[in-house]
C-alpha cells in the first residue's frame, strides 16, 4: 500500500530565507509524486509533480522539489520565502500519473514571518 | 490550468436533511472525478471514485447509501449527503481527472 509521511506539522521560516518542507513516501512500484498547497477554506492548488526524468522538478510560484529514490523522499523547496507562501502544504503519491486517487500526507503548515 | 468549481461553497443545514454538492469541470471533460473529505487540521481522505455513466466506487468505511454520488455527464458529478448528522460536518473536496487531478475549491458543510 502507498503511504506518505510529512514529519513536520509546522515549519517556521523568516521571509527571504530558504524553506524546505519534508516528504517521504512508500510505494510498491514507481511513484508519481505531487505537491499541493491549500489556503484557508480553499481547495488544493497544484504546485508540481514528478513522473520521470530529472530528479529536480520546478513548479509554480518558484517552488521546486527533489526526488531522491534512495531516500524515498520528495522535499519541497524554495530559495527565498515570501509571507504569501504561508499556507498548508500537502505531499501526495499515486502509482500512476495521477489518474488514480492520490494518497496524501497529513500536511505541513508553513508560516513565513516578515 | 483546468478549472473546477463546486457549489455551494458552504452550507448549513438541520440534522436529518439532505444536502447536494455539485462538482463541475468548467473547461474540460472529466471521465473520472474523485470525492475527498477533510476534517479540521487533518489530511484529505478519499471517499469515492466517480466514473461517468457508471456506479461510483466507494472506499472502505464510506456508506454508499448515505453519500450518494451521481456522475451524469462528463462535466458534472454530485455528492448528496442524505439524512445529514452533525458528525457529517466536514470540508468536502472534489477533483477532476484531466491528465492530472485538478481540485475544486471545496464545500464546507455544517450540520446543526
Amino acid at each position: 500500500a502507498q503511504s506518505v509521511a510529512q514529519p513536520e506539522d509546522q515549519v517556521n521560516v523568516a521571509e527571504g530565507n530558504p524553506l524546505t518542507v519534508k516528504c517521504t513516501y512508500s510505494v510498491s512500484g514507481n511513484p508519481y509524486l505531487f505537491w499541493y498547497v491549500q489556503y484557508p477554506n480553499r481547495g488544493l492548488q497544484f504546485l508540481l509533480k514528478y513522473i520521470t526524468g530529472d530528479n529536480l522538478v520546478k513548479g509554480s510560484y518558484g517552488f521546486e522539489a527533489e526526488f531522491n529514490k534512495s531516500q524515498t523522499s520528495f522535499h519541497l523547496k524554495k530559495p527565498s520565502a515570501l509571507v504569501s507562501d504561508s499556507a498548508l502544504y500537502f505531499c501526495a503519491v499515486s502509482l500512476r500519473s495521477g489518474n488514480t486517487p492520490l494518497v496524501f500526507g497529513k500536511g505541513t503548515r508553513l508560516s513565513v514571518i516578515a | 490550468g483546468a478549472v473546477v468549481s463546486q457549489h455551494p461553497s458552504r452550507v448549513i443545514c438541520k440534522s436529518g436533511t439532505s444536502v447536494k454538492i455539485e462538482c463541475r469541470s468548467l473547461d474540460f471533460q472529466a471521465t473520472t472525478m474523485f470525492w475527498y473529505r477533510q476534517f479540521p487540521k487533518q489530511s484529505l481522505m478519499l471517499m469515492a471514485t466517480s466514473n461517468e455513466g457508471s456506479k461510483a466506487t466507494y472506499e472502505q468505511g464510506v456508506e454508499k447509501d448515505k453519500f450518494l454520488i451521481n456522475h451524469a455527464s462528463l462535466t458534472l458529478s454530485t455528492l448528496t449527503v442524505t439524512s445529514a448528522h452533525p458528525e457529517d460536518s466536514s470540508f468536502y473536496i472534489c477533483s477532476c481527472l484531466f491528465g492530472t487531478q485538478y481540485f475544486g475549491p471545496g464545500t464546507r458543510l455544517l450540520v446543526l
